[in-house]
C-alpha cells in the first residue's frame, strides 16, 4: 500500500513569502497530523485532522499557520507570511483511528523549509 | 502538558554489541508509547510500541520497558549492525483516554554502529 506522500521534499523561500506543503495520507486513514522538527529539536504536534475537521490545533505556533483538509482527503499547511523562525522539516502522519488501545501513525518523509 | 527527555542524543557502540535509550516522560496519563527509526533522508517508521499496561515487549533483536511509577521507558538493541544507524525518537501519548492521540517526542538519539 502507499505510504503518506508530501510535497515538496524541500523548500526554499524568502522572508515574508508564502509556501503550501501538502500532505496525502495513506486511503483510508481518517486522522491526519501535522509535526514540525525545528533545527534539531524533538519533533512536535502542529495539529490533528478527523477527516476534515479540525480535532486539535493546540500546536499551532500562530496565526500565520493555516491548514486545511477539505473533502477529508489530502490536506495543504500554509505559511503567510513566512518566518525565518519557520524553517525546518515538517512532517505529516496519518492514521486508521485506535485499535487496540492505540493509534499508530505512519509518517511521510517529510517536507524541508529554509526561509531565508 | 507532556513533557519527554531522551537520552543519550548520541550513541556510538561496536558493531555486535547492544544499546539503550532511556526515554522519561512528565504525565502520568500517558499510556502509549511507540519508538520511530529515521534513517538518513527517510521518513519515520515506528519499530516497536508498548502500552501502560504491560512492562516490558520484545521483537527480535528490539525490546521495549516501561516502569509506569518512575515514569521512563527504554529502546534495548541487542547484537546491534551497521543498519541500526539511524535517529531513534521515542514518544508518548494518551491515546485515547481523552480524545487526544497527538505524539510528544523525545530530542532523538542519533546512534552510530561501529563495524
Amino acid at each position: 500500500e502507499a505510504g503518506v506522500t508530501q510535497f515538496p521534499s524541500h523548500s526554499v523561500i524568502e522572508k515574508g513569502q508564502t509556501v503550501t506543503l501538502r500532505c496525502d495520507p495513506i486511503s483510508g486513514h481518517d486522522n491526519l497530523y501535522w509535526y514540525r522538527r525545528v533545527m534539531g529539536k524533538e519533533i512536535k504536534f502542529l495539529l490533528h485532522f478527523v477527516k476534515e475537521s479540525k480535532q486539535d490545533e493546540s500546536g499551532m505556533p500562530n496565526n500565520r499557520f493555516l491548514a486545511e483538509r477539505t473533502g477529508g482527503t489530502y490536506s495543504t499547511l500554509k505559511v503567510q507570511p513566512a518566518e525565518l523562525e519557520d524553517s525546518g522539516v515538517y512532517f505529516c502522519a496519518s492514521s486508521q483511528g485506535t485499535s487496540g488501545g492505540k493509534n499508530i501513525q505512519y509518517f511521510g518523509a517529510g517536507t524541508r523549509l529554509s526561509v531565508l | 502538558g507532556e513533557n519527554v527527555e531522551q537520552h543519550p542524543s548520541t550513541l556510538s557502540v561496536q558493531e555486535g554489541d547492544s544499546a539503550v535509550i532511556k526515554c522519561t516522560y512528565s504525565d502520568s496519563a500517558s499510556n502509549y508509547f511507540p519508538w520511530y527509526k529515521q534513517e538518513l533522508g527517510k521518513r519515520p517508521q515506528l519499530i516497536i510500541d508498548i502500552r501502560s499496561n504491560v512492562g516490558e515487549k520484545k521483537d527480535q533483536r528490539i525490546a521495549v520497558t516501561l516502569n509506569k511509577t518512575a515514569k521512563h521507558f527504554s529502546l534495548h538493541i541487542t547484537e546491534t549492525q551497521p543498519e541500526d544507524s539511524a535517529v531513534y525518537f521515542c514518544a508518548a501519548s494518551f491515546g485515547i483516554q481523552f480524545g487526544n492521540e497527538k505524539l510528544t517526542f523525545g530530542t532523538g538519539t542519533r546512534l552510530t554502529i561501529i563495524p
